[in-house]
């Protein structure tokens, strides 16, 4: 059963650093073409993409938020980690991780199939 | 980036009628897409992916189709829980950018 859980504060202050992790189950980060992508939502507002990386350590991140974000992962804690710094009242949303991996049976890329039930975060003084 | 363009914003539609959701991205992502749905205080769910598969546990009525830029998700015979917002998103290029969504609300 693939299990994915968000923990993390659920208030910062603005210019703090949010740290957020990701605990998975049910699957390895170790396992081939396997990843795990983190997600972003605003209230009443829709998704936004912000992150991943996978088995290989490869990352990507969203254009718009790279110079204040770090993705990394712990393999023996089956977690993965996002860091954005100086946040702002605009980055209150609820942060959900997901899982992506390429299904080389059939050839696949299968984005984000599996979703944590998401933790708000709240940017307030 | 590639930009997603999804329409309508919001539709309006009764339990049995057929819906068309399109999703127009700013250039070619050669099938890589895929469609969600979200229900209020819910993760979004996984529907389709690839462009036209059917992800596993979705029901057949949900079907997606196109090419190049531009794609549709088709929800035939409208169930009561198809009631929800819809987001497509591609994955062509490393930013896996998501469309703005589409309401879907009970007519």
């Amino acid at each position: 059963q693939v299990i994915l859980k968000e923990s993390g504060p659920a208030l910062v202050k603005p210019t703090e650093t949010l740290t957020l992790t990701c605990t998975v189950s049910g699957f390895s980060l170790t396992d081939a073409k396997m990843g795990v992508g983190w997600i972003r939502q605003p209230p009443g507002k829709a998704l936004e993409w912000v992150a991943h990386i996978f088995s290989s350590d490869e990352k990507s991140y969203s254009t718009s938020l790279k110079s204040r974000l770090a993705i990394s992962k712990d393999t023996s804690k089956s977690q993965v980690v996002l860091t954005m710094t100086n946040m702002d009242p605009v980055d209150t949303a609820t942060y959900y991780c997901a899982r992506i991996w390429d299904d080389f049976l059939t050839g696949y890329y299968i984005p984000f199939d599996y979703w944590g039930q998401g933790t708000l975060v709240t940017v307030s003084s | 980036d590639i930009q997603m363009t999804q329409s309508p914003s919001s539709l309006s539609a009764s339990v049995g009628d057929r819906v068309t959701i399109t999703c127009r991205a700013s250039q070619d992502i050669s099938h890589a897409l895929a469609w969600y749905q979200q229900k209020p205080g819910k993760a979004p769910k996984l529907l389709l992916y690839a462009a036209s598969r059917l992800q596993s546990g979705v029901p057949s009525r949900f079907r997606g189709s196109g090419s190049g830029t531009a794609y549709s998700l088709t929800i035939n015979t409208l169930q009561p829980e198809d009631f929800a917002t819809y987001y497509c998103q591609h994955y062509y290029s490393t930013a896996h950018t998501f469309s703005q969504g589409t309401k879907l609300e009970i007519k």
